[in-house]
């Protein structure tokens, strides 16, 4: 069975720039969650997807933006990317509209330069 | 402005013997609590959890206890193993019996166990 698979794992864009990660939940999952970790930082929580609907949105600006697929899957779009947007890309998946238990992803690593 | 801290960035501990990590939190409303480890590489795995109506909970060698009046909760593990080495997130929740999408994070607390 396999657990949360996020892309790609890597990766290094420039100032300006969009990029968009990719996530699939956990077999059973049906709720997409997204979190930005900085470097010496703990998770900061981005947003929530489930029903293909954004559920509940963390202290983000609007360039952060998001989808869900009608098979949970979910993409993560940042736009106008800012040397301050580097960090690890978490995905959580959970069952039971989020009321089950958050299993993680391994992360992007998105390098802003 | 940190809702949920952990002031103790490492700790060290030798193998067999009792590791505890401390977190501390500001906001009241929060009443659900979460232990997550993360290895290198990895993203965080679940430890244990407990709730605003209990002060401990207990799982195998790991056990977390909540005092509510002080805003501080801990992680005890006993015996420590060299496997037990990672980062341990503290998080909590103001969602109790709801969604866990929503967590909020202390920075993490790297425990080292030495054989």
């Amino acid at each position: 069975d396999a657990g949360v698979t996020q892309s790609p794992t890597h990766l290094i864009k420039t100032r300006g720039q969009q990029v968009t990660l990719r996530c699939s939940p956990k077999s059973g999952h049906d709720t997409v969650s997204w979190y930005q970790q900085a470097l010496g930082q703990g998770p900061q929580f981005i947003f929530q997807y489930y029903e293909e609907e954004e559920r509940q949105r963390g202290n983000f600006p609007d360039r952060f933006s998001g989808h869900q697929f009608p098979n949970y899957s979910s993409e993560l779009n940042v736009n106008a990317l800012l040397l301050g947007d580097s960090a690890l890309y978490l995905c959580a998946s959970a069952a039971g509209a989020g009321t089950g238990e958050l299993f993680f992803g391994e992360g992007s690593r998105l390098t802003v330069l | 402005d940190q809702q949920v801290k952990q002031n103790s960035p490492s700790l060290s501990v030798q193998e067999g013997r009792i590791s505890i990590l401390n977190c501390d939190y500001t906001n009241s409303m929060f009443d659900y609590f979460l232990w997550y480890k993360k290895y290198p590489a990895e993203g965080p795995t679940f430890l244990i959890s407990i709730s605003s109506i209990k002060d401990k909970n207990e799982d195998g060698r790991f056990t977390v206890f909540l005092n509510k009046s002080a805003k501080h909760l801990s992680l005890h593990i006993v015996p420590s193993q060299p496997g037990d080495s990672a980062v341990y997130f503290c998080a909590a929740s103001a969602e109790y019996g709801g969604s866990q999408g929503n967590l909020i994070f202390g920075k993490g607390t790297k425990l080292s166990v030495k054989p």
